[in-house]
């Protein structure tokens, strides 16, 4: 069975500053994938960055990027330069191989809040 | 592309009645799932689909019946709601990269807006 942990429920950062987002999984699977999500207040999920197991180099999209560290089973985001429209829940999960696990696993989520 | 849209977006009912959510997908995807929210708790799998008349059972099946009869449909049904199915509803839909070890970037999930269900 897949699991994605995400132990802070809230964070605060100042807007223009860096803020990393703690993920942490565990899977039996050789091969899999890792998602981030941000969820703003009007309820949508949007996708933000992949990172595959087998990837040597750490994701990067634009301000986010993961910090894959494959032994610790962590995949961690950073978001760079905060913004206020960065406030917003956001989620960790993964894909595994096949069947169920070929879907999404979610954690609990992180509430983000940018303070002017 | 509309992308993936669901309707209704906003749902009352009443305990024992049944109700169908929609959802529908423009991009030839595959893969099409249902996901829940409940506060705060993240998404959990309710269903998915492999393909046109291929379903399985997700993480909380149970009160909920799903069908794939054209790649573009999975309708989600809830067959005597109660109040525990109150949550928000998410459907989502990827391309399928089967034989591709792990999937890739291309399996990446896109969800539609969101129903608010209501259960009294």
């Amino acid at each position: 069975a897949q699991k994605i942990t995400q132990t802070q429920p809230g964070m605060f950062v100042q807007e223009k500053e860096a803020v990393t987002l703690d993920c942490t999984y565990d899977t039996s699977d050789q091969s899999y994938g890792l998602f981030w999500y941000k969820q703003p207040s009007s309820g949508e999920m949007i996708f933000l960055i992949y990172q595959g197991s087998y990837d040597e180099q750490n994701a990067t999209e634009g301000r986010y990027s993961l910090n894959f560290q494959k032994a610790r089973k962590s995949a961690n985001l950073v978001i760079s330069a905060s913004q206020l429209g960065d406030s917003a829940m956001y989620f960790c999960a993964m894909r595994g191989l096949s069947g169920s696990a070929r879907q999404l696993t979610f954690g609990s989520g992180t509430q983000l809040t940018v303070l002017p | 592309n509309a992308g993936v849209t669901q309707t209704p977006k906003f749902q009352v009912l009443k305990t024992g009645q049944s109700m169908t959510l929609q959802c529908a997908q423009d991009m030839n995807h595959e893969y099409m799932s249902w996901y829940r929210q409940d506060p705060g708790m993240g998404l959990r799998l309710i269903h998915y689909s492999v393909g046109a008349g291929i379903t399985d059972q997700g993480e909380v099946p149970n009160g909920y019946n799903v069908s794939r009869s054209t790649t573009e449909d999975f309708p989600l049904r809830l067959l005597s709601a109660a109040p525990s199915q109150t949550s928000v509803y998410f459907c989502a839909s990827s391309y399928s990269t089967s034989g591709l070890a792990g999937g890739g970037p291309q399996e990446t999930q896109y969800f539609g807006p969101g129903t608010r269900l209501l259960v009294l």
